[in-house]
């Protein structure tokens, strides 16, 4: 699996969006980028993924670079519980494969 | 919303005993993992399985851990001599078996079995 780099920390205003940058610049073509998030050692709980295009949910929003050398994933509107650790994670979409966590971005939203 | 559920939530044992966590997985789902995380470290990859038998596992799974699926539905970890180096926060996972294009690859975790060594 490619490996990513996100930066340690970031704060973020409540009720502003949320950016959350990840680089891999290695990803393969059959690679997808994941977003899982851990608030405060709760399990980690899935956000969004995506190959090349621009995804969205209810939860959030990833933008993928057309190089797919990067990767934002977007929080519209962060409230306080949205403060988490937050993984971004490249895997190929293959049934039992395992997901390998790095040490993600510490996202504190601050009031 | 469906949710892979986890026993006990929190453990103290003495060191050398045998612990043994529970999980059950989704229903639906065929894939089943633990992961195991140190206080202020990051989440570990321990075993995976599927169809009744390991199908990977990293090398902190050592002869002193064990899983298990005795029955359709749980899903064990047992330590069977624990040391203080596994207090640990232990998540199980699971995953549904789907095609390829299904996006259906997604770990769903527990809340996690925090096991103090004493």
């Amino acid at each position: 699996d490619a490996k990513t780099t996100q930066p340690p920390s970031m704060d973020c205003a409540e009720g502003r969006a949320a950016n959350l940058p990840c680089n891999h610049s290695t990803i393969s073509g059959n690679e997808y980028v994941y977003w899982y998030r851990q608030i405060h050692s709760q399990g980690p709980q899935y956000i969004i993924h995506g190959l090349k295009n621009n995804e969205t949910n209810e939860m959030a929003s990833l933008i993928i670079t057309e190089d797919r050398k990067s990767s934002t994933l977007i929080l519209p509107h962060a409230t306080l519980r949205d403060t988490a650790v937050y993984y971004c994670i490249v895997r190929v979409l293959e049934y039992g494969n395992k997901l390998v966590f790095g040490a993600g971005t510490i996202l504190r939203v601050k009031s | 919303e469906p949710e892979v559920t986890q026993t006990p939530s929190h453990q103290v044992t003495q060191m050398g005993q045998e612990v043994i966590l529970r999980c059950v997985p989704i229903s639906n789902h065929l894939y089943f993992y633990w992961y195991r995380q140190i206080l202020g470290q990051k989440v570990e990859f321990l075993v995976s399985f599927y169809n009744n038998e390991i199908s990977e596992k990293s090398e902190i799974f050592d002869d002193q851990f064990s899983v298990e699926r005795p029955d359709g539905s749980n899903f064990t970890l047992k330590i069977r001599s624990t040391k203080l180096e596994d207090s640990a926060m232990y998540f199980c996972a699971s995953t549904p078996r789907g095609g390829r294009n299904s996006g259906a690859n997604v770990l769903t975790f527990g809340a996690g079995s925090r096991l103090t060594v004493l």
